[in-house]
């Protein structure tokens, strides 16, 4: 089984549509939870980042991590086509520069004009 | 903005190749990462650095080291490409705090 597991898609919605992207990972000894968005023949980028259990919202964008279930989702509200990209979960036990993520393989989602 | 700077975005080489893919961040960052993506696989770590002349394997070594000569610097090297090789190679960096700052990848072919 996999550290993290994240629904590879696509996901395809219309534009203006609430998207939501989830993952649940297993080792409850996660703390910092992050989304990467990723376009095509791109390196990711960091759209949010977490910590611990609780929601952060950033303009359309809306990260909730739910530690008692392992699970933490982003929202995207009135999804527009320049979301479509592959959106990647990630995860780290702590908060130091000695560590490093570990990486859902990534949710890709359409949106339709 | 940080800016990380990957040498090559295409590369093309032989089986038994020594390869170097050169990684450079202009933003003082002390952590530096090496990862490979393929589909289906995700994000697979192959080192990382927190200082110079540091290194540390990450879940997928076999096969390439590293070199860290300047703090700005994180040099993967590919000792005899072989085709399993194939892949997206991405490079991070990250301060004490945050999360990464990626690269825009290189996609290495091995025939």
């Amino acid at each position: 089984q996999k550290e993290v597991e994240q629904d590879p898609g696509p996901l395809s919605v219309p534009e203006g549509a609430i998207v939501s992207l989830n993952c649940t990972y297993s080792n409850s000894a996660f703390q910092y939870f992050m989304w990467y968005r990723q376009y095509s023949r791109k390196g990711p980028e960091l759209l949010m980042y977490t910590y611990s259990s609780g929601n952060k919202e950033d303009g359309r964008f809306t990260a909730q991590v739910d530690k008692s279930s392992k699970y933490i989702s982003l929202f995207i509200r009135d999804s527009q086509p320049s979301d479509s990209a592959t959106y990647l979960c990630a995860m780290s036990f702590m908060d130091t520069g000695r560590r490093a993520l570990t990486f859902g393989s990534g949710t890709r989602l359409q949106v339709q004009p | 903005d940080v800016k990380v700077t990957q040498s090559s975005r295409y590369l093309v080489k032989r089986t038994g190749e020594k390869v170097f893919l050169e990684c450079v961040q202009d933003m003082d960052h002390e952590n530096m990462f090496w990862y490979r993506q393929d589909p289906g696989l995700g994000l697979r770590l192959i080192y990382f650095s927190y200082d110079v002349k540091m290194k540390e394997k990450g879940d997928i070594p076999e096969g390439y080291s590293v070199s860290r000569e300047k703090k700005e610097r994180f040099s993967l090297i590919l000792e005899s490409a072989s085709t399993n090789q194939t892949s997206m190679y991405l490079c991070a960096s990250s301060q004490n705090y945050g999360g990464y700052t990626f690269g825009s990848g290189t996609r290495l072919t091995v025939v």
